[in-house]
C-alpha cells in the first residue's frame, strides 16, 4: 500500500512567518504534488513535481515555492505566511503506469 | 477551465437508498476518476473511467460517462452510513507531457442510519 504522509495535522502560525510543510511517500513514486482546499473551491494545485529538483508551477503557485531535493520528500513553503492561507494543504503523489492519486491525511493550517 | 463540478453539493439519503452524484466538466479529458474524502482527511481513489468507456462497475459503485454530455454520475447502491463523505470527480487533463487534474468542489453525502 502507498503510504503519504504529512509533516503536521495541525499548525497554527502567525502572519509574516516562513512555514515548511513537509510530505514523505514510501512507494517510489515519480510525481508528487501539492494541493490546497477550501470550501466551496475544490481542490486546487499550487506546484507538482515530477522529477527530483524538477518543478512546475500550477494554477495558484503565488506565495508559495516547493523542494524536491529527494525523491520520496516533496516540501511546500509559505515564504511570509499571510491570513488568506489559512487552509487545508493535501500532499498527492501518481506513478508513472496509473492515473491514480495516492493522499496524505492533510495539514490544516490556520495563519493568524 | 476544465473544472469538473459536482452536483448535488449536498445529498442526504436513508441507509440502503442508492445515492447518485453528477459530474460536469468543460473540455476534453483523457479520463475522469471518483475520490471519496472522509471528514478532515485525504481523498481516497475510488475508481476511474476512460473516455472511451461508457460504463463501469467496482463493488457498489457504478459510473457512467457521457462524453457528449461532458458528464459522468456516481451510483452508490445500498448506501451505507459509511459511506459518508465527499465525493469529488477530478478530470485528467494534459499540461505538456504532464497529465494535470482537476477537481470538482464536491457533493458531501449524508447516508443516515
Amino acid at each position: 500500500d502507498v503510504k503519504v504522509t504529512q509533516s503536521s495535522r495541525y499548525l497554527v502560525k502567525r502572519t509574516g512567518e516562513k512555514v515548511f510543510l513537509e510530505c514523505v511517500q514510501d512507494m517510489d513514486h515519480e510525481n508528487m504534488f501539492w494541493y490546497r482546499q477550501d470550501p466551496g473551491l475544490g481542490l486546487r494545485l499550487i506546484y507538482f513535481s515530477y522529477d527530483v529538483k524538477m518543478k512546475e508551477k500550477g494554477d495558484i503557485p503565488e506565495g508559495y515555492s516547493v523542494s524536491r531535493e529527494k525523491k520520496e520528500r516533496f516540501s511546500l513553503i509559505l515564504e511570509s505566511a499571510s491570513t488568506n492561507q489559512t487552509s487545508m494543504y493535501l500532499c498527492a503523489t501518481r506513478g508513472t503506469v496509473t492515473y491514480e492519486q495516492y493522499f496524505g491525511p492533510g495539514t490544516r493550517l490556520t495563519v493568524t | 477551465s476544465q473544472q469538473g463540478e459536482e452536483d448535488p453539493q449536498a445529498l442526504s439519503i436513508q441507509e440502503g437508498e442508492n445515492a447518485t452524484m453528477n459530474c460536469s466538466y468543460k473540455t476534453s479529458i483523457n479520463n475522469l476518476q471518483w475520490y471519496r474524502q472522509n471528514s478532515g482527511r485525504g481523498l481516497v481513489h475510488l475508481i476511474l473511467i476512460r473516455s472511451n468507456e461508457r460504463e463501469k462497475h467496482s463493488g457498489r459503485l457504478r459510473v457512467t460517462l457521457d462524453t457528449s454530455k461532458k458528464s459522468s454520475s456516481l451510483l452508490i447502491t445500498a448506501s451505507r452510513a459509511a459511506d459518508t463523505a465527499s465525493y469529488f470527480c477530478a478530470t485528467a487533463g494534459r499540461l505538456g507531457n504532464f497529465n494535470k487534474f482537476y477537481f470538482g468542489s464536491g457533493t458531501k453525502l449524508n447516508v443516515k442510519p
